[in-house]
This record gives C-alpha cells, structure tokens and sequence, in this order.
C-alpha cells in the first residue's frame, strides 16, 4: 500500500510569493494534518481535515490555509510568503481523527 | 495543555550499547505517546505507540518503550544499537483524540560511534 504521498518534494520561492503544497493520504484513511519542520521551533501542528472540514488549527497566522477534497487529498497554501516560512512541510494521514497518523516525506520550502 | 521535554539534544552511543532516550510529557488527561524517526532528508516514521493498553511497548527495529504515568515519562531504549540507528527521534504525545495535532519534544540526534 502506497504511503503518503507529498508534491513537490523540493522549491524555492520569493518572498511575498504564495505557495501551495499538495498531499495524497494512505488508500482508505480520511484524516489529513499538516505540519511545519524548522530548526527552531521544531515540529508544529498547522490544521487537520476530515470529510472537507479544518477540524483545527495551531498558532499560525491567518496566511496559513489549507483544504481536503472529496477523495481524501488535501492542499495547503501559504500566501505572502516571508523569509521564516523556510521549513519543512509534513503532512500525515489517519483512517479517521484520532487514529494513529503516519508521515509523507515532506516538502522543503525555501524562501528567499 | 500538553507538552513533551526530551532530555539531551544529542545523544552517542557506541555500537552494541544500550541506547537510552528519555522523553517527559505533561498532560491533564491519560495520553497516548509516541516515538517517532526520522532519517536525514525523510519524513517522521512511527517507531512505537502507547495507547493505554501494556505499561511496556515494543516497536520496530528492536525499540521498545515503557509508560511510567508516576514519572510521566516515556523513555525509549535498545539493547544494542546498530549504525543504522544514527537519526533524530521524537516524542509526541496526543491528548486531545487527535483534534488538537500531536505535540512534539524538540528531538534527540542519536549519534553512533563505531
């Protein structure tokens, strides 16, 4: 069974750009959450989905937004984008809120 | 709220020691716990899980950890550690049936020596 699946894997934007990072669950789980990698805050909940709907949200500000399809995937996006946005972007995936969640490989973001 | 104190940044170890990683957590209610890897370059993989089920959990890769609720701690350990362990690993802790995310320790790089 293929595993989280994160795209692209890799870029590089411009500051006051915007961005937008896509996911694919595991085959048959509902649940999708982001999060934000970086060497000083470290790991961070961004928002989790489930049937099309934020259930929550972290400490982020209101640049940071996200969806969830009808099949499961989700995007997330990120506007005005600033130099401390440079992270790592994890999402993971559950059969339902609650439920063991397991990680795609990420995407690095770079902003310069 | 929750929160996760793993005690040393940096770990070393020589090959064939014990590896010991200590994780703290703070939680109003009964939490579930977990040890996450990751390898350079890669995601977060799920080492092991505690779910209120058995004190003493056992993973992948030989790891195995044990929930102690008077210590609220959730230390992980190997009895003999291989090259192939050398990677930062988390603690996560999730008290809120997953609605508020999972929260993470900082991280502990497990160094190898040969």
């Amino acid at each position: 069974k293929a595993g989280v699946t994160q795209t692209p894997r890799y870029l590089i934007k411009t500051r006051g750009q915007q961005v937008t990072l896509s996911c694919s669950p595991i085959s048959g789980h509902r649940s999708v959450s982001w999060y934000q990698q970086t060497p000083g805050q470290g790991l961070q909940f961004l928002f989790e989905y489930f049937s099309e709907t934020q259930r929550n949200k972290g400490n982020f500000p209101g640049r940071f937004s996200g969806r969830q399809f009808s099949n499961s995937r989700s995007e997330m996006n990120v506007s005005t984008l600033e130099l401390g946005d440079s992270a790592l972007y994890l999402c993971a995936s559950s059969q339902e809120p609650g439920n063991t969640i397991y990680f795609g490989e990420g995407s690095w973001l770079t902003v310069v | 709220a929750q929160s996760v104190t793993q005690l040393g940044s940096h770990v070393s170890v020589s090959e064939g020691a014990l590896v010991l990683l200590r994780c703290n957590y703070s939680s109003s209610v009964p939490p579930y716990l977990f040890w996450y890897v990751q390898y350079p370059n890669q995601g977060l993989q799920l080492l092991l899980k505690y779910t209120s089920a058995a004190t003493l959990v056992k993973g992948i890769n030989g790891f195995e950890a044990e929930f102690k609720k008077s210590e609220t701690s959730f230390h992980l350990t190997k009895p003999s550690a291989h090259m192939s362990d050398a990677a930062e690993y988390f603690c996560a802790v999730d008290s809120g049936g997953g609605a508020d995310g999972l929260t993470f320790g900082k991280g502990t790089h497990l160094i190898i020596q040969p």
